[in-house]
């Protein structure tokens, strides 16, 4: 079946700081993953996506993503954290076992990144 | 430019009440999704329309739920005999074409509580 997995419920950053978020992922052909993350108050928001290509992918607000086939990972990172990055942030991956072209995706359980001033 | 929008915000429901909650997509968006989103859960798949067909809903959790695109653009999501294991947050998002790996653009939610 495939899943995803974000094993920190909640990750704490000083301003200024490198981030990661975790997520891992089982599937059982290609993975397509996405990060998305949501603001209080307002719905969720598209931030990258892996199809192929090149492993590191970069996304909105200057965060990237690095896909590690062996590790079956997709942590999502930024070089220097600003307090408004501080949300919630959940990792998806389409699930290729739907029928035809109607391909959910399949959610992780979210983190909540506080970036301290 | 506008995006997904959904009313109402927030909906309180007496056990076994019936509701409709609806979402307005991205004008011109052909693909349409419903999630339901539990307190400390991520979203999760309810159904799913290519225009005003339905072509996956598998994710709908028992028969008194049920949602429509009749005219390929609005949606509603209906609830029969709300049960208090329906509270939470129903998110619609839309994306503009059939391709299953593209952006999807979502709604604030509707936060459904069921007393």
């Amino acid at each position: 079946a495939q899943s995803v997995a974000q094993p920190e419920d909640q990750v704490n950053v000083a301003e200024g700081n490198p981030l990661t978020v975790k997520c891992t992922y089982s599937v059982s052909g290609n993975p397509y993953l996405f990060w998305y993350v949501q603001y209080p108050n307002r719905g969720l928001q598209f931030l990258l996506k892996y199809i192929t290509g090149d492993n590191l992918v970069k996304g909105s607000y200057g965060f990237e993503a690095e896909f590690n086939k062996s590790q079956t990972s997709f942590h999502l990172k930024k070089p220097s954290a600003l307090v408004s990055d501080s949300a919630l942030y959940f990792c998806a991956v389409r699930d290729m076992g739907s029928p035809g072209n109607n391909r959910k995706l399949i959610w992780g359980l979210g983190t909540s990144l506080a970036v301290n001033p | 430019g506008a995006g997904v929008s959904q009313s109402p915000r927030y909906k309180v429901a007496k056990r076994g009440q019936d509701v409709a909650l609806r979402c307005d997509p991205i004008s011109g968006h052909v693909s349409l999704f419903w999630y339901q989103q539990a307190l400390g859960q991520g979203p999760e798949f309810l159904t799913y329309f290519q225009n005003e067909a339905q072509l996956d809903k598998s994710g709908l959790p028992s028969d008194r739920f049920f949602a429509e695109r009749p005219e390929g653009s609005v949606s509603t999501l209906k609830i029969q005999r709300t049960q208090q294991e329906d509270s939470a947050v129903y998110l619609c998002a839309s994306s503009l074409g059939r391709d299953p790996l593209s952006e999807q653009f979502f709604g604030p939610g509707t936060r459904l509580t069921v007393l």
